[in-house]
């Protein structure tokens, strides 16, 4: 059974960069089928789908997230990587990590890491 | 982007049959995915390709996608089932997009 946890500083200054990595574990990133997405759900809000990677470093993203967000893949480590620029109050949020099977849904989720951006 | 709707709210009583829907344009030629989240949790997949099961799910957990509209059904419902709901429709170029969340209250 793959498990995944996030890590990563839970505050974090408006305009400065909010770095989240994903760590998985029980199975290999490197498994073909899979992507591998962020996600995340403001305080008393709905889920939005931030971006994701395949283990090819392919990388599709969120039309309103895109210009902000990098996600990247460590194979070595079994580990992926959110990266989300110039942040302001409003992407503060529970972040989830998850594993992205595609039309099979999003079948294993991280316990997800509350960030929180303030001076 | 695509647009889903889902009901903000859907209350049952204990033993009946909750059914909780999500529309969109042509969301039927679209695969349709479920989670559940309890409070303070992760979602949970209880539905996949519109009316799958994965592993460990109950059977009273079922699905349907037809035309605009897809349902995930509860049947025989039980306190555990009081959640939030949403549903998530795939394809390649909706991947990602969830439904605004249905809160169920088990009365």
């Amino acid at each position: 059974q793959v498990q995944l946890q996030e890590s990563g500083p839970g505050l974090v200054k408006p305009s400065q960069t909010l770095s989240l990595t994903c760590t998985v574990s029980g199975g290999s990133i490197t498994s073909g089928i899979y992507y591998w997405s962020w996600i995340r759900q403001p305080a008393g809000k709905g889920l939005e789908w931030i971006g994701r990677i395949y283990t090819s470093g392919t990388t599709n993203y969120n039309p309103s997230l895109k210009s902000r967000v990098t996600i990247s893949i460590d194979t070595s480590k079994n580990q992926f990587s959110l990266s989300l620029s110039s942040v302001t109050a409003a992407d503060t949020a529970v972040y989830f990590c998850a594993r992205d099977c595609s039309k099979d849904g999003f079948d294993s989720w991280g316990q997800g890491t509350l960030v929180t951006v303030s001076s | 982007s695509y647009e889903l709707t889902q009901p903000p709210s859907v209350s049952v009583s204990p033993g009946q049959t909750a059914s909780i829907t999500c529309s969109g344009n042509k969301l039927g030629e679209k695969y349709v995915c479920w989670y559940q989240q309890r409070p303070g949790q992760s979602p949970l997949l209880v539905i996949y390709q519109d009316s799958q099961r994965p592993s460990g799910i109950p059977e009273r957990f079922s699905g349907s996608n037809s035309g605009n509209t897809a349902t995930l059904t509860i049947s025989g419902t039980q306190a555990v089932d009081e959640a939030d709901y949403y549903c998530q429709p795939w394809d390649s170029s909706t991947s990602g997009v969830f439904g605004g969340g249905t809160r169920l209250t088990v009365l």
